[in-house]
């Protein structure tokens, strides 16, 4: 069985400072790992992905993601946030299936 | 352009009528999804059609009828519907992998569905 939890339902930084969206999943198997990005009234967009290459990995829009497996996370995070930024952000696991998290709700204050 | 296109965007419609949403991918993908998106809630898997065969329907009421006719088309059938559907419905398509699984999904804009 596998599922994922997203520690926070809401994030809220200011421009220019660093993004953490946290991120613990649980799996039997080396699973892959996702975050997907949502803006408002749009379908959900791929940030990154980890499939067991390289435990740190980087996406668009300057994020990036850990794989840590001793700490069963997969934290999300981009050292300076933009106005645009603010969004919804899922992550999500998968095997056999996939498995999304609750989301993230970042709002980015100028 | 996404690769995944869903139309309408938006649709109204009072709880007789029956309307259908589509859902079309240019990707060469030989699985799709559709999910429900209501807001304050996660988001919910409806069905899965792998090869067009579906694989996964999760309960869904049969209010809600999904049709595959090939890979790259996925149809969701609505009538008799409630106001408590009012949600945005996403399509979603995917590579299954030769291993198990899948890769990433590629959604769609979704459909706004109102039901008054």
């Amino acid at each position: 069985a596998q599922s994922v939890t997203q520690l926070d339902s809401h994030v809220s930084v200011s421009e220019g400072t660093p993004v953490l969206l946290r991120c613990n999943y649980s799996s039997s198997y080396s699973p892959s790992l996702f975050w997907y990005v949502q803006h408002p009234n749009k379908g959900l967009q791929l940030l990154l992905k980890y499939t067991s290459a390289a435990t740190l990995v980087k996406g668009i829009n300057g994020f990036e993601a850990e794989f840590k497996k001793s700490e069963t996370s997969f934290h999300l995070t981009k050292p300076s946030a933009h106005m645009s930024d603010a969004a919804e952000y899922f992550c999500v696991v998968s095997k056999n299936d996939m498995r999304f998290g609750a989301g993230t709700r970042l709002t980015v204050k100028p | 352009e996404t690769g995944v296109t869903q139309t309408p965007r938006h649709l109204v419609m009072g709880m007789t009528n029956k309307k259908s949403l589509k859902c079309e991918q240019h990707l060469g993908h030989n699985a799709m999804y559709w999910y429900k998106q209501s807001a304050k809630k996660p988001l919910e898997l409806m069905f899965v059609y792998n090869f067009k065969e579906q694989t996964e329907n999760n309960s869904v009421p049969s209010r809600f009828s999904p049709e595959c006719p090939n890979s790259s088309h996925l149809f969701l059938h609505l009538h008799t519907l409630q106001p408590e559907d009012s949600a945005l419905y996403l399509c979603a398509s995917s590579l299954l992998l030769a291993g198990g699984g899948t890769g990433e999904l590629f959604f769609g804009e979704g459909s706004r569905l109102t039901v008054l």
